[in-house]
């Protein structure tokens, strides 16, 4: 039981240059995020899913596309890298590691992806 | 090398001491707040979590503390291990209609053997 995946785990891209992220998750999921994370700040929202089929925008997605696959996999698209998505990317997908009697599920993330853009 | 927690705000302490690690959250719509550790090159870690209906949840070695009535949620760490050293970062759930983590800035624990 591998979790969420990401791939590639590094990249260095020329400005202008399109690339996909892959994220793939095997704990049957519904919902699937992708955030970006820059130095001195939090995780930041691109886009998430909250079933196969769905896709909507969070706080930053300005620059990226993504897809819902299918239900174990969400990408994540630069059509056009800009020096600005230099950062980490990160995949998550619910539920809560650790089983409650209630609440919200919790993210579990990937290994991220180290996305240079030059 | 990592270059997320570079310009953090940082606790150094000593192996033994207790850690204490604060944030400051915004909604107070907000009713889920967890804690996540980040070590180095990796993706954050889920440590624990408090509902909005506590003010004090505690775990293997850890405590957070909630206080509503200034929007602040702390991290106890006892007896604080150099395996402890990470950035760790509070987030809060806001019931939006889907659940949705805003992160805290995080902060980065040193600790010295």
């Amino acid at each position: 039981n591998a979790g969420v995946t990401q791939t590639p785990k590094f990249q260095v891209l020329k400005t202008g240059q399109s690339m996909t992220l892959q994220c793939a998750q095997d704990m049957n999921h519904n919902s699937m995020y992708w955030y970006r994370q820059d130095p001195g700040m939090g995780l930041r929202l691109i886009y998430y899913s909250a079933s196969e089929g769905t896709t909507d925008k969070g706080e930053v997605p300005n620059g990226y596309n993504v897809s819902r696959l299918n239900k174990r996999e969400f990408s994540l698209r630069l059509e056009s890298a800009a020096p600005s998505q230099t950062s980490v990317y990160f995949c998550a997908s619910p539920p809560y590691p650790r089983r409650g009697p209630s609440g919200p599920d919790t993210q579990y993330f990937g290994p991220g992806t180290r996305l240079t853009v030059l | 090398g990592e270059s997320v927690g570079l310009h953090l705000p940082t606790l150094s302490v000593q192996e033994g001491d207790n850690s204490i690690i604060n944030c400051a959250y915004s909604n107070s719509a907000s009713d889920y707040f967890i804690w996540y550790k980040q070590e180095s090159g990796k993706g954050p870690q889920f440590i624990i979590d408090i509902r909005s209906n506590m003010d004090k949840r505690q775990g293997q070695r850890v405590t957070v503390l909630l206080n509503k009535t200034v929007k602040h949620l702390s991290l106890q760490i006892a007896a604080t291990q150099p395996g402890d050293s990470a950035v760790y970062f509070c987030a809060e759930i806001m019931n939006t209609g889907f659940q949705k983590l805003v992160f805290g800035t995080g902060t980065r624990l040193l600790v010295s053997p």
